[in-house]
Formats: C-alpha cells, structure tokens, sequence
C-alpha cells in the first residue's frame, strides 16, 4: 500500500527531554513538510523539504528540527527549546516542491503531550 | 500579510440539504485552490482541485467554484449525508508550501 506513515500515534514527553517524530513515504515523492496543529487553529507550517538533503524553515521552526538524508522519511525533532510543544503533529507529501500543482498526501499524525 | 478566511462557526444542516463553506484570502495570486476534508484526530485528506483559470468543478456530489476577483471559494456538498460531518480545510500555495485556513466544522443530522 502506498502511502504516508506516522509514528507513533501518541507521545508523551517530560519537560527538557527532545522526541523524534517519524515520517515515512514510499509515494516516490520529492516534497515533505511538517505542520503542527493546535485546537481551533489550522495548520502552521513547521519545516519542508523539496529535495533530498535540502530543508528550509517554515513560519513556526523555533524550538525544531529536522533531516532529509533519505528521499522516504523527513523527521521532526521537537526539542526542549520548544516552548510549548503540548500538538497534534502532521508531516505531509507532494509530488515536487517547486510546483505546488498537486495534491499533498498526509500521515495520520502525531499527538504529542508534555507532561 | 497573507490571509485565509474560513468561518470558523461551526455550520449545521439537515441531510439531504446542500452545505456551502465559504473561503476568502488576501494577498495572494494563487494559480489554484485546494480543499481538504479532516476527521477529529486525522491527517487530512484531499477532495478538490481549482484552476484560476476554472470557474467551477464538480466531483460527485462536490462542487468549488473560484472567483480570483472576489478572491473567494465557495465549496458545495450537495444532497448532504451525516457521513460528511467534518471540518473542510481551504488551501493556498505560497510558492514553497501550502497554507491552510483554519477550517470550517460541519455537522449533517439526520
């Protein structure tokens, strides 16, 4: 089946400890992005990437981080600098990055509490 | 600064009724539109795709119109079920990403 995989579903963190969230795709897509989803907002752009090894910051990158090394998996590393980091996380696909013509697929997602 | 506008209150509708969610963005020249369908505690899920060049399409019981005059969409769902209960994202390209609003809430009863 193809498709897009987040993992795990739920994550709880102590407070000053990093988690790495992963996101796999075996769609043969070029683009990935993270975004991050809080009640009542929409979808904030963390970071994406359009090429392997190549990452870019999105509106909201403070306190993240990430890695693109292989083509299928992008992912995110919300560290302790995160202020709040208590979200639902989504990594998303799309065929290419420079031309946004097409649809992005999305993984289940990531519900993270700090506790 | 660049906006998406969905009504953020929620919209309730009999079945079999037609739903319309309205979006409305600012400071964008978007060659299409996207919307998306979300489940309470899901990734969303792509429904349709607008040129600007088209002012209407129809998928199924689905249909988005496109006014880059008025710098608005309107999203149909005809002959609304409660199977369609959800909130329905609009989506923009900002040339590296797609920029989301924040999302409409819809609920169908029987």
């Amino acid at each position: 089946d193809g498709g897009i995989t987040q993992s795990p579903k739920y994550l709880f963190r102590k407070e000053g400890q990093n988690v790495t969230l992963s996101c796999e795709q075996n769609l043969n897509h070029d683009a990935m992005y993270w975004y991050r989803q809080d009640p009542g907002q929409g979808l904030r752009l963390i970071y994406y990437s359009q090429i392997v090894n190549d990452f870019q910051k999105g509106d909201i990158a403070e306190g993240y981080s990430v890695s693109r090394e292989k083509k299928e998996s992008f992912p995110l590393t919300v560290t302790s600098a995160q202020k709040n980091p208590t979200a639902f996380y989504l990594c998303a696909s799309s065929l290419t990055g420079q031309s946004l013509n097409t649809e992005a697929f999305f993984g289940q997602g990531t519900r993270l509490t700090v506790v | 600064s660049q906006k998406i506008e969905q009504n953020s209150e929620a919209l309730n509708i009999q079945e079999g009724k037609t739903a319309t969610l309205t979006c409305n963005y600012t400071n964008y020249s978007p060659a299409y539109l996207q919307w998306y369908r979300q489940d309470p505690g899901r990734g969303p899920v792509f429904l349709l795709l607008i040129r600007e060049n088209e002012k209407e399409k129809r998928k199924e019981r689905l249909k988005v119109t496109f006014d880059t005059t008025l710098k608005q969409s309107l999203f149909h769902i005809t002959a609304s079920q409660p199977a369609d209960s959800a909130t329905y994202l609009c989506a923009l390209n900002s040339g590296y990403a797609l920029n989301f609003g924040k999302g409409t809430s819809l609920l169908v009863t029987p």
